[in-house]
């Protein structure tokens, strides 16, 4: 299958500081990008949709000033956290849809683990 | 509103057992069924996927059940192995729209 990566892994940052997370597609590009963000043994909550060269379509109680989206070229899609708070601390999964399969195939990223202290 | 419900939340087999994980939905509009499989700290890996057209879909030994009129559909591992032990997410979503993922079931798989 596809290959989607996410960088960093882990990241430990102060309360208070922003913190980007890359999420990239590495075999075929991707016109949509999804950030989902998952709480401990809990299902993935969708947090938003990345569309290339558009703004980013943000669910229902996701701030979007704080959760800044960028899809900039087809291939990368960027998370920044901005002014990281305690309860930001979670595991931000990414995916790619891959448009070579009919579009609905997700391929998800390993995840980035953020810890706010 | 859950879009998409999976029972159980937690499953226990004996290697080589069959565990099954149930998942209904809704909305008749859905098109699309993935599986997911998830070992902790990293992203959910695709197992498999069915349209609403074919009633059973394999592979290797991982089968997906699908009635289309209960609106259900279920994973079933054969031959059960302990790497098998992960969290199993169903999803559902029509075309060109987002997945709405189920609740996920952790399953272990005792040697």
């Amino acid at each position: 299958g596809a290959v989607v990566s996410q960088h960093p892994s882990r990241v430990i940052c102060k309360s208070g500081t922003s913190v980007k997370i890359e999420c990239r597609s590495l075999d075929f590009q991707a016109t949509t990008m999804f950030w989902y963000r998952q709480f401990p043994k809990q299902s993935l909550m969708l947090m938003a949709t990345s569309n290339e060269g558009s703004k980013a379509t943000y669910e229902q109680g996701v701030e979007k000033d704080k959760f800044l989206i960028n899809h900039a070229s087809l291939t990368l899609s960027t998370l920044t956290v901005t002014s990281a708070h305690p309860e930001d601390s979670s595991f931000y999964i990414c995916s790619a849809r891959d448009p070579r399969v009919g579009g609905e195939t997700q391929y998800f990223g390993p995840g980035t683990r953020l810890l706010v202290l | 509103q859950q879009q998409v419900k999976q029972s159980p939340q937690s499953l226990i087999v004996q290697k080589g057992g069959i565990p099954i994980i149930n998942c209904a939905y809704e909305n008749t509009a859905f098109d699309y069924f993935p599986w997911y499989q998830q070992f902790p700290g990293k992203g959910p890996a695709l197992l498999i996927a069915i349209r609403p057209d074919v009633s059973e879909k394999k592979e290797g030994r991982f089968t997906i059940s699908f009635n289309k009129s209960a609106k259900q559909f279920s994973l079933h591992i054969m031959d059960s192995q302990p790497g098998d032990s992960a969290t199993y997410f169903c999803a559902a979503m029509y075309t060109g729209n987002q997945f709405y993922f189920g609740t996920g079931t952790s399953l272990t798989v005792i040697p």
